[in-house]
């Protein structure tokens, strides 16, 4: 199974600003992906990072919102723009293995916006 | 599109059986998942089964699968009080690539 390293862990941003979560795997995996748990809901499933090209998104979520890159295999980050008091949310990297086509997960990142 | 179903929550005492059941509408699906949530934990896989199975038993984990009701169980025996969490299940798409979620059960068990 692959181990899927996030962070931060969690931050405390303000309202108008910008944050960057990084994510670590550490092994190959074929797709990337990007969801959002806000509170007490389930996944829901922000964007496909591909690598080395523009992330594909989900209905509702926009490029300019959720700017996504991918260099390379192991690595994506997503940044969180122009945040406001409803973006808070837990945000969680995965990534998809080649057995089953199971997703690996991250701890997660939650912001809490302010 | 996809629709996957769950209970919100379940409560049990200790020791006893828990079934979680979780209802999906894509018959196409290849695999289908359980995942658990700790709280301010992300999602770990549990279990999965493949769609040409009825039963799959790993442990305490019993994952039942009714093709025919597109009806998916997971059953933990003898239950404690660390498998307080939440649980999805999961299906993939017909790609084979995303997965569809459901909302979650809050499984609590009562010492």
């Amino acid at each position: 199974s692959a181990v899927i390293s996030q962070k931060p862990s969690r931050d405390i941003c303000q309202r108008g600003t910008s944050l960057t979560i990084q994510c670590q795997v550490d092994s190959q995996v074929t797709m990337m992906f990007w969801y959002r748990q806000q509170p007490g809901q389930s996944l829901t499933l922000i964007a496909t990072a591909n690598q080395g090209s523009e992330a594909t998104y989900e209905s509702g979520f926009v490029i300019d919102k959720f700017p996504i890159s991918r260099p390379n295999l192991t690595f994506s980050t997503l940044t969180v723009s122009n945040m406001s008091p409803e973006d808070s949310s837990i945000y969680l990297c995965s990534g998809q293995g080649t057995n089953t086509g199971e997703l690996f997960f991250g701890e997660g990142s939650r912001l809490t916006v302010l | 599109g996809e629709d996957v179903e769950q209970s919100l929550f379940l409560s049990v005492r200790e020791g006893d059986s828990s079934v979680i059941n979780c209802t999906y509408t894509d018959s196409s699906s290849t695999y289908l998942y359980w995942y658990k949530q700790e709280p301010g934990a992300g999602l770990q896989l549990l279990t999965y089964i493949f769609s040409n199975m009825d039963m799959k038993q790993d442990q305490r984990l019993t994952v039942l699968l009714n093709k025919k009701d597109k009806h998916l169980s997971l059953r933990i025996a003898d239950t404690q009080t660390g498998d307080s969490a939440i649980y999805f299940c999961a299906e993939n798409n017909n790609a084979g690539n995303m997965l569809t979620f459901g909302g979650g059960t809050r499984l609590m068990v009562k010492p």
